[in-house]
């Protein structure tokens, strides 16, 4: 059964300043990677997908997938307090019907 | 732009009650989810729909049931909730294995 972890818990970063979020997972066979980010109270806002090794930029975001080392991360380039939500790694196996995996979140705060 | 909705934001209920949520997505997808997301966060998937197909989650208690009267609609039914389903539900679709778009979630609290 897929395991995801993500690291760190928490972490605070000043406006401007990369944010670096690490994700792992236990099976490497899985067919895709997502990046989420959840507000408090709302639902779950999609950030970027990878299927690929190496990288995928959207915007501010850019997510590094290297399936043998099992992981993947998230830099949220030059942060806003806006950006303070919880970050969802979230695996999905190559049936989509299973649904995603999701790990517990990094809390994410950005101070002006 | 919220495109699956979900009724209703809250609800609060005693023991032993029957609960319904809905929702529905305008997107045109062929698969619906429901995801639990407990006390500490954690997201479960709980069931998946897509063309008649219903894929459980084997720790899924069997008072859960979901319900979908087309491919736009997915409810989820609680018959006799307990004190651990107190948690937010969050519905979501995607078209096959595509990107998975969410509600704004049904917030449970069981008395």
């Amino acid at each position: 059964q897929q395991k995801v972890q993500q690291s760190p818990e928490s972490l605070t970063v000043s406006e401007g300043a990369m944010a670096s979020l690490n994700c792992t997972f236990s099976d490497g066979t899985s067919d895709n990677f997502r990046w989420y980010r959840q507000h408090s109270g709302k639902g779950l806002e999609m950030l970027v997908s990878i299927f690929s090794d190496g990288e995928k930029e959207e915007g501010r975001f850019t997510a590094h997938l290297n399936r043998a080392s099992l992981h993947v991360s998230l830099h949220i380039r030059e942060p806003q307090p806006s950006d303070s939500a919880v970050y969802l790694c979230a695996v999905s196996m190559n049936n989509y019907a299973q649904g995603l995996t999701f790990g517990l979140g990094t809390r994410v705060s950005v101070f002006p | 732009e919220t495109a699956v909705f979900q009724t209703p934001n809250y609800h609060v209920t005693q023991v032993g009650n029957e609960v319904s949520f809905n929702c529905k997505q305008t997107l045109g997808h062929d698969t619906m989810y429901w995801y639990k997301q407990d006390s500490k966060k954690l997201l479960k998937i709980m069931f998946s729909y897509n063309n008649k197909q219903l894929i459980v989650n084997e720790t899924v208690p069997r008072r859960f049931s979901p319900q979908s009267s087309d491919k736009a609609h997915l409810n989820l039914r609680i018959k006799s909730v307990e004190p651990e389903d107190s948690a937010v539900y969050l519905c979501a679709s995607s078209h096959r294995g595509y990107e998975q778009y969410f509600g704004p979630g049904t917030r449970l609290t069981v008395l």
